[in-house]
């Protein structure tokens, strides 16, 4: 079957960085990706990786080792806003979302 | 980057009638565009995916007679609840697929049914 593992939930510090790591079992690839999701609101898109290596947009990186099947998401300089859900989705060969369950990002002063 | 405009953003509906949502690519053509639900606490569930001029594909377990997809051009969805009851509130998120750079998301729509 197919399946996406990331963490359930994770504490950090404002100003901090954390690292959410996301690991992957689907039939094909062609790319994953991650959204931040704040309560009560669609997911925005945050990062797409299809090949591998690290993609840094601003103080948010992404990681993909398409060998490994395995992302990371890296957030740097942690705010309070950046507290809510990061979600980790593939796109499988039938060019559809597999979604892993989120993780809940708790950001402490 | 690319935008797909969702509408109407909330919607309170009376049991028993039909609502339609739509979802559009602004800047881009969608081939494909995805039908998602969320349920509180839960991870999206895709429900539908719709090609252009095709009918759509239906996830196990979703009512094509209830939740109607029409994709009648290369840049507008539609998703028609029919019937609606209580149980159909709900979050509703579409996705267009633009075949070179990805997927992406509407804005959501939150549906009450009272």
């Amino acid at each position: 079957g197919q399946n996406i593992d990331q963490p359930t939930e994770m504490t950090a510090t404002e100003g901090a960085i954390v690292q959410i790591n996301c690991t992957y079992q689907t039939s094909g690839f062609n790319g994953l990706f991650w959204y931040q999701q704040h309560a009560g609101e669609a997911p925005t898109f945050l990062s797409y990786n299809v090949l591998d290596g690290l993609e840094e947009k601003g103080r948010f990186s992404s990681f993909l080792s398409r060998s490994k099947g395995y992302s990371y998401l890296l957030l740097k300089e942690l705010q309070m806003k950046d507290s809510a859900s990061y979600l980790c989705a593939v796109l499988d060969s039938n060019y559809q979302l597999i979604w892993g369950a989120g993780t809940k990002l708790i950001i402490k002063p | 980057g690319a935008v797909v405009s969702q509408h109407p953003s909330r919607v309170i509906c009376k049991s028993g009638t039909s609502v339609k949502i739509e979802c559009r690519s602004l800047d881009f053509q969608a081939t494909t565009m995805f039908w998602y639900r969320q349920f509180p606490k839960q991870s999206l569930m895709l429900m539908a995916t719709s090609n252009e001029g095709s009918k759509a594909t239906y996830e196990q377990g979703v009512e094509k007679d209830k939740f109607l997809i029409n994709h009648a051009s290369l840049t507008l969805s539609t998703l028609t609840v029919t019937s609606a009851h209580p149980e159909d509130s709900s979050f509703y998120i579409c996705s267009a697929r633009d075949r070179d750079i990805g997927a992406f998301f509407g804005q959501g729509t939150r549906l009450t049914v009272v």
